[in-house]
């Protein structure tokens, strides 16, 4: 079947713009993941969904992001006033379940702030 | 002491030889360990889930678990070129209780030579 899906693949942000991230989770998953990761490095946790409730956002950097999955389904990660150190892939996962349980991930977005 | 410890390598082993690659992590409760294959400009990959001590096959795959020891580890039978890529350890640390996000290692490089 089809797997997660995001997109974009790629995006160039001017320092100070907003993005907004989609993903597209596997069908029937009720939990959902952001996870960023920077070069040279395993990916990081910034939010869960457990259909569209945010159990924890413990993760996002700042308050310049903010993530929302309002049907349970695809869900948005959103930057605002976007910076440099804000450049690196994110990427979504979702499971069938939340607790631990295997994630599945999706390509990922690789976001450049110049 | 970093929550999850891998060898970052690189890991160089000959065609058809066995590749073992290692993690630690720090949360003695954890209940769930990953290992996902990650290779250049790709996302990760899940390839072995364990959950319980001892081993683990897939295939080529192996994952040893050992609680006590709060060690897991993954081994590859019969490594072909193909194989090479990051290895990135994953566990549900149960810290807090939110034993449903992932908390990478760095993950190790491991080059397979024809």
């Amino acid at each position: 079947g089809a797997g997660v899906s995001q997109s974009p693949r790629y995006k160039v942000a001017k320092r100070g713009q907003d993005v907004a991230l989609r993903c597209d989770p596997i069908s029937g998953h009720v939990s959902l993941f952001w996870y960023q990761q920077a070069l040279g490095q395993g990916p990081e946790f910034l939010t869960y969904f457990q259909n569209e409730a945010q159990l924890d956002k413990s993760g996002l950097p700042s308050d310049r992001f903010f993530a929302e999955r309002p049907e349970g389904s695809v869900s948005t990660l959103k930057i605002q006033r976007t910076q440099q150190e804000d450049s690196a892939v994110y990427l979504c996962a979702s499971s069938f379940a939340g607790q631990g349980l295997e994630q599945y991930f999706g390509p990922g977005t690789r976001l450049t702030v110049t | 002491q970093k929550e999850v410890e891998q060898n970052s390598g690189p890991l160089s082993v000959p065609e058809g030889a066995i590749a073992s690659l290692n993690c630690t992590y720090s949360d003695r409760v954890s209940q769930s360990f990953f290992w996902y294959r990650q290779y250049s400009g790709k996302s990760p990959e899940l390839i072995m889930s364990i959950y319980s001590n001892g081993d683990k096959e897939d295939g080529r795959f192996t994952a040893q678990l050992n609680k006590a020891s709060q060690y897991v580890s993954l081994l590859i039978r019969d490594s072909q070129p193909s194989d090479s890529a990051t290895y990135l350890c994953a566990v549900n640390l149960n810290s807090g209780g939110s034993n449903y996000k992932l908390t990478f290692g760095k993950g190790t490089l491991l080059t397979v030579n024809p």
